[in-house]
């Protein structure tokens, strides 16, 4: 295990519900991501938050919406989410530091279906 | 912008035998680092081997190892007596060197190992 968790690990909803995804890292990092991975695609990166605070929103529609309350936990809520929005979602954490981030460690993944 | 490139969506490997994966990037940075990821089915992406470009001497990580050729932007991975866990799919991935932990990630090769 990297230290990395999430929950749930897997996940059907339907394009008008609203639910969350959790990521808690043990690591004592201070930056933490939201990834999607997507058959057949690179991983895209979708949010960054150094310090608890969003540096990065890689043209990520509003339906996903991110939120970091202290270091070791992030969430992403969603709602009304299209079919094309199924696909395993990445949580990773890293150490920053002024000269910039290091390797990122990854949890489990939550595998979410939408119907 | 940066890149980076797999052109081996599948390789296949017989146990105790060696193998290597390659990886292509496209960058004009000068300060950068380079990483192997393996993500086992069904299992969380774990980091495998980190190179920083400022470093000539190739990292080494017990049978993983890395032919980093700076001048040509080629850094691949060579995975000596392969097990059958190792039978995964590896991702090649760059960070820039001060950025905020955007990593730019290949779409990956998927290794069997055949016992």
């Amino acid at each position: 295990e990297t230290g990395v968790t999430q929950t749930p690990r897997h996940l059907v909803m339907g394009m008008t519900n609203k639910k969350s995804l959790k990521c808690e890292q043990h690591l004592g990092h201070n930056a933490m991501y939201w990834y999607k991975q997507s058959a057949k695609k690179p991983l895209e990166l979708m949010f960054v938050y150094n310090f608890k605070e969003q540096t990065e929103n890689n043209s990520v529609p509003s339906r996903f919406s991110p939120e970091c309350p202290n270091s070791s936990h992030l969430f992403l809520h969603l709602h009304t989410l299209q079919p094309e929005d199924s696909a395993l979602y990445l949580c990773a954490s890293s150490q920053a530091g002024t000269s910039g981030v290091y390797e990122q460690y990854f949890g489990p993944g939550t595998r979410l279906t939408v119907t | 912008a940066q890149t980076v490139t797999q052109s081996q969506p599948e390789m296949s490997v017989q146990e105790a035998e060696t193998v290597t994966l390659s990886c292509t990037y496209d960058t004009s940075e000068s300060d950068y680092y380079l990483f192997w990821y393996k993500q086992p089915p069904s299992r969380q992406m774990i980091l495998v081997i980190r190179q920083e470009a400022y470093k000539q001497q190739n990292a080494t990580e017990n049978r993983f190892s890395v032919n980093f050729q700076k001048a040509a932007k080629s850094f691949s991975l060579k995975i000596s007596d392969s097990q059958l866990g190792d039978a995964a799919m590896y991702f090649c991935a760059y960070l820039r060197g001060g950025s905020q932990g955007n990593l730019i990630f290949g779409k990956g090769t998927k290794l069997s190992v055949k016992p």
